[in-house]
């Protein structure tokens, strides 16, 4: 498939466990974009690459949140000592350029218990 | 404080008829603006945008209008589909942090056949 990819689709953690969360953004394109989605709110921002360069994190809630870009293409988001609040969708977004339309994957729904 | 508000969390239309979605928003640093739709279990999919040096854009079924002096903004699906069945978000980003998309709650649309 050419879209955006997340695995895992699902993740049950218990509180304080730590996870990763990995994206495949689509071939070619330069920004990455992270968001956190609560049960019945739209996306938030949490941060941005630009290649493997991260040029905005202000989203991200606390710094028990993660995330990295090493060769430009696949990113992993990860949450260190995951809380109860951490639960919800996280969604990866790519586009060609920081101008161009994002394309979003399906997300990964994180519960934590 | 949200700054993108669809103040209708759902909206039921019968099919044929018109679909008309609401958003506001307060920041007046927005200067484009973006409707996304998503089924479940997918990420949000991009619909149609509109900069804020335009009024209108039409782009088959969908149209989005744009009123800056009232700070809202309106998408019309004619006619409303079955398929269109879905929650659809309003997103808007801001001078200098284009990439950066403020989203709304959503709203859920039904149609009807």
């Amino acid at each position: 498939g050419a879209g955006v990819s997340q695995s895992p689709r699902y993740k049950v953690a218990k509180r304080g466990q730590d996870v990763a969360l990995r994206c495949d953004p689509i071939s070619g394109h330069v920004s990455l974009f992270w968001y956190q989605q609560a049960l019945g709110q739209g996306p938030e921002f949490l941060t941005y690459f630009q290649n493997e360069a991260q040029l905005d994190k202000s989203g991200l809630p606390s710094d028990r949140f993660f995330a990295e870009r090493p060769e430009g293409s696949v990113s992993t988001l990860k949450i260190q000592r995951t809380q109860q609040e951490d639960s919800a969708v996280y969604l990866c977004a790519s586009s060609f350029s920081s101008y161009n339309e994002q394309f979003f994957g399906p997300g990964t729904r994180l519960t934590v218990l | 404080d949200q700054q993108v508000k669809q103040n209708s969390p759902s909206l039921s239309v019968q099919e044929g008829r018109i679909s008309i979605l609401n958003c506001d928003y307060t920041n007046s640093m927005f200067d484009y603006f973006l409707w996304y739709k998503k089924y479940p279990a997918e990420g949000p999919t991009f619909l149609i945008s509109i900069s804020s040096i335009k009024d209108k854009n039409e782009d088959g079924r969908f149209t989005v209008f744009l009123n800056k002096s009232a700070k809202h903004l309106s998408l019309h699906i004619v006619p409303s589909q079955p398929g269109d069945s879905a929650v659809y978000f309003c997103a808007a980003s801001a001078r200098g942090s284009n990439y950066k998309l403020t989203f709304g709650k959503g709203t859920l649309l039904t149609v009807n056949p």
